[in-house]
């Protein structure tokens, strides 16, 4: 398997764009979970979907965040407008039903750079 | 809620020299605890967990850690490290509700 895939691995853009991180999970997984990670915070949970459907947003950290699984391959994180404290690495992970507690594979991240 | 303290921030260790990360958490109630590793540039990957029996757990390679429930600490060893054992290593909580609290990490230079 290929694993978790992100796209893209960098991006740099400007304050005040939109930016679009994307997820592809391991074929099979129905968990889907979204972290962050900054020197500040380190890793921070902040959204998890089970089938398609969000079950836990309480990390995304505002309205200018959102996130949707529109199929089991396929998930978006959108920032807009992005603003320079979201620099951080965005990892996606996915699981399985029954081993979601001890196997969550992570993706490579996508790092993510506002000027 | 769940928390974790990783002790140590930094770890410098020579080649072949056994290494020892330590993590303490708080929980209310049972939790589960996990030890991943972050070599450059890279995502996560787990090392080893413990989800209940036996208090040692051991994990890829040559790592184990040990759960102490008195101690609320789990706390990860290897004998003998090799240079490609340079990584960030972080210690993890969760509950049964599958959210993973991740503690700020180690970062663990094995030099030769």
């Amino acid at each position: 398997d290929a694993g978790v895939i992100q796209s893209p691995r960098h991006e740099v853009t400007e304050m005040g764009q939109e930016v679009t991180l994307r997820c592809k999970p391991i074929s099979g997984h129905d968990y889907l979970f979204w972290y962050r990670q900054t020197m500040m915070r380190g890793l921070e949970l902040l959204i998890y979907f089970n089938n398609n459907v969000p079950i836990d947003d309480s990390g995304m950290p505002e309205d200018r965040f959102s996130a949707k699984m529109p199929n089991a391959s396929f998930s978006t994180l959108k920032i807009q407008p992005s603003e320079p404290r979201d620099s951080a690495v965005y990892f996606c992970a996915s699981s399985l039903s029954g081993r979601v507690l001890y196997e969550q594979y992570f993706g490579p991240g996508t790092r993510l750079t506002v000027t | 809620a769940q928390s974790v303290t990783q002790l140590d921030s930094q770890v410098p260790v020579f080649e072949e020299a056994p290494v020892e990360l330590r993590c303490n958490y708080s929980s209310s109630v049972s939790v589960y605890l996990f030890w991943y590793v972050q070599y450059p540039n890279q995502g996560l990957q787990l090392l080893l967990k413990y989800l209940s029996g036996s208090t040692l757990v051991k994990g890829i390679n040559g790592f184990e850690a040990e759960f102490n429930k008195s101690q609320t600490s789990f706390h990860l060893r290897k004998p003998s490290v090799h240079i490609s054992d340079t990584a960030e290593y972080f210690c993890a909580v969760s509950g049964r509700d599958y959210k993973l609290s991740f503690g700020a990490g180690t970062t663990v230079t094995v030099r030769a």
